[in-house]
């Protein structure tokens, strides 16, 4: 199993919105989003559970695809706090498998 | 105060002494889970329990033992660590699979 997140690396102006993209070839129970910061563990943004949900948390919005096998997370007016790495994360049954991860830099 | 905590923070050890990672959570979270987060590969999974001596293997499993004797506590063993096995590990814990984990500080290990 393999998630697929893009982009990489993601360098935006304070004010911008952004949005990150998770792709998989496998179908997950449901898919969550988090981000860490340095020196820390990832903290849970959204959880979406349920075929092509939409969730908002503040000024994040994210939604789950209808086949199950992708995501994206936006965020809209982005602030110099937003900065960290944000992964995606789908669930299997008990597994979990995390995407590579997309590490965002708010320019003041 | 609910949390996860991981101990120790910071190892440097040798190849091929065994150490244990200790993790513990005060949230009566049935499931918990190991992770390893190495630069470009994000964070995967090496082991998992969905309860009280009930553990799996999650991707990563070789070179690492895990066990589950009390529900709050759930240890990550390497019998002989090498040096691929240098990275930042993360301890986690949710009240069930189908709620929100929650992570550890991290331990980061080096084996030389």
């Amino acid at each position: 199993q393999l998630l697929e997140q893009s982009p990489q690396f993601l360098s935006i102006q304070e004010g911008e919105n952004l949005t990150v993209y998770c792709n998989s070839s496998s179908v997950f129970s449901s898919l969550q989003w988090y981000r860490q910061e340095p020196g820390e563990g990832p903290v849970l943004l959204i959880a979406l559970y349920k075929a092509g949900e939409l969730t908002s948390n503040g000024r994040l919005t994210a939604q789950f695809g209808i086949t199950r096998k992708d995501s994206f997370l936006n965020i809209s007016a982005s602030i110099p706090s937003d900065v960290g790495i944000y992964f995606c994360a789908g669930k299997g049954t008990y597994k979990y498998i995390f995407g590579t991860g997309t590490r965002l830099k708010v320019l003041a | 105060e609910a949390q996860v905590t991981q101990n120790p923070r910071y190892l440097i050890t040798v190849t091929g002494k065994k150490l244990t990672v200790t993790c513990s959570q005060n949230m009566n979270h049935e499931y918990m889970s190991w992770y390893r987060q190495d630069p470009g590969l994000g964070l995967r999974q090496i082991y998992y329990s969905m309860n009280v001596e009930v553990t799996d293997k999650g991707d990563v499993p070789e070179g690492y033992k895990v066990s589950r004797k009390e529900k709050r506590n759930f240890p990550l063993i390497l019998e002989s660590p090498s040096p691929n096995q240098t990275s930042l590990y993360f301890c986690a814990s949710s009240l069930s699979t189908a709620n929100e984990q929650f992570f550890g500080p991290g331990t980061r290990l080096t084996v030389l």
